[in-house]
């Protein structure tokens, strides 16, 4: 099945930084989301972004589908952006959606 | 985000028992899914439904069963409980397209000693 593999697997920043996290997948998708899980263990879902590039506050994405990789910006970070990251992808159909391992990303004020 | 909640939210229970965890969806979500979360392991599928009484395994499903008998409410079962069933188990929902928004209830907390 596709892999998908997550880098930075740990990040440290402080606060009003920006930062990068990438998400890189092993076959063609039409599908890829990626959440926030905060540090009480909620998931949020921050984008539905199978291609192009979408804005959400101080959040972005963008997803290179030729490229096989998708990018989520941070900028301006505050400590309630800390947490895990996880990018999804279709394992066996649209809507089976396999899971990265994560970036945690930790906002220091 | 979608009305998604789970019960219990914190559970102990002993091995060999059974125990069922719910999951109930007020949006007319027509695809639910069961996912387990593990240090290490991430986020994995257990199983999921395309429509009342239509379920199918996902990449974890041994051990577990599902049932789906009204579009809103999505159940999974434990029959004879171990250790390493100890987990914390998210239940999710997506709409009427299989490319739409995934979203998760908050969570079950499942301890098995």
């Amino acid at each position: 099945g596709i892999q998908v593999e997550q880098s930075p697997p740990d990040l440290i920043l402080q606060e009003g930084a920006n930062s990068t996290l990438r998400c890189n997948f092993s076959d063609s998708v039409n599908n890829l989301q990626w959440f926030h899980q905060n540090p009480w263990g909620q998931l949020i879902n921050l984008f539905y972004i199978p291609s192009g590039t979408k804005q959400n506050g101080r959040l972005s994405a963008t997803t290179v589908a030729t490229e096989r990789y998708s990018l989520l910006y941070i900028s301006s970070s505050q400590t309630t952006d800390s947490g895990v990251y996880f990018c999804a992808v279709p394992r066996y159909g649209n809507n089976r959606l396999a899971f990265g391992k994560g970036n945690q990303v930790v906002v220091i004020p | 985000d979608a009305g998604i909640t789970q019960s219990p939210r914190h559970k102990v229970t002993e091995t060999g028992t059974p125990v069922t965890l719910r999951c109930h969806q007020t949006e007319n979500h027509r695809y639910m899914y069961w996912y387990r979360q593990d240090p290490g392991h991430g986020l994995r599928l257990i199983h999921y439904s395309y429509g009342v009484k239509d379920t199918d395994k996902g990449e974890v499903s041994d051990g577990y069963s599902v049932s789906r008998s009204k579009t809103e409410d999505f159940l999974l079962t434990l029959e004879s409980a171990t250790s390493s069933q100890t987990s914390v188990y998210f239940c999710a929902s997506q709409g009427g397209a299989t490319n739409e928004k995934l979203f998760f209830g908050s969570g079950t907390q499942l301890s098995v000693l």
